[in-house]
């Protein structure tokens, strides 16, 4: 079975541009998270879709954006972008009610 | 936001068991503990949860206290693959979905 793919593995981008980033859940799964994870610190919640709604999200700027696809795939959009969002961006996928499984990540780099 | 609190490092020699504490003083009688690590920057790997009862698989022991606020994670013959940072979570399990807060977590280092 396939784990949770994300791409692209690394990102370079200036500052000002847009990012968007991409997740494949494992099939089966309806809900998709997005935390982002600063160098040397911990995770930080971003995005939580399940069905293709955004159910919840955390104490970010509305320049973080996303979606979810009828085929439960994700997108994270990141609009005019900062130093500081230089970070590795995580996905992760679920069944309501079931614990999370991650992708290896996308690595952004805001110069 | 998280509603853990963990030491945020110990050190544990190859082979002897890594005893992993874990505070959640303000636990839920619905919320789970869950535990995750995270080695080098690579995307975090689920090990075990439970709800009240102490649960063990192939990767390790689980034991919560009878009230329910704190935990310990037992990795019973440590290895130095197991060093990594490691978060204890708590979220409740629901048909409307999870909440997964994580936060700075323990870094565990096994040492030879």
């Amino acid at each position: 079975e396939a784990g949770v793919t994300q791409s692209p593995t690394h990102l370079i981008k200036t500052r000002g541009q847009q990012a968007t980033l991409r997740c494949s859940p494992i099939s089966g799964h309806t809900s998709v998270y997005w935390y982002q994870q600063a160098l040397g610190l911990g995770l930080q919640f971003l995005l939580w879709y399940d069905e293709g709604e955004e159910r919840n999200r955390g104490n970010f700027p509305p320049r973080f954006s996303g979606r979810q696809f009828p085929n439960y795939s994700s997108e994270l959009n990141v609009n005019a972008l900062e130093l500081e969002d230089s970070a590795l961006y995580l996905c992760a996928s679920t069944r309501l009610g079931g614990e999370l499984f991650f992708g290896e990540g996308s690595r952004l780099t805001v110069l | 936001d998280a509603k853990t609190t963990q030491p945020p490092s110990m050190d544990c020699a190859e082979g002897r068991a890594a005893n992993l504490p874990c505070n959640h003083s303000t636990i839920s009688g619905n919320e789970y503990v869950y535990w995750y690590r995270q080695i080098h920057s690579q995307g975090p790997q689920y090990i075990i949860h439970g709800l009240k009862n102490n649960e063990t698989n192939e990767m390790a022991s689980l034991i919560i206290t009878e009230d329910r606020k704190s935990s310990t994670l037992i990795l019973p013959h440590a290895t130095l693959r197991d060093t990594a940072v490691y978060y204890c979570i708590v979220s409740a399990a629901k048909n409307t979905g999870n909440q997964f807060y994580f936060g700075t977590g323990t870094s565990l280092t096994v040492i030879p």
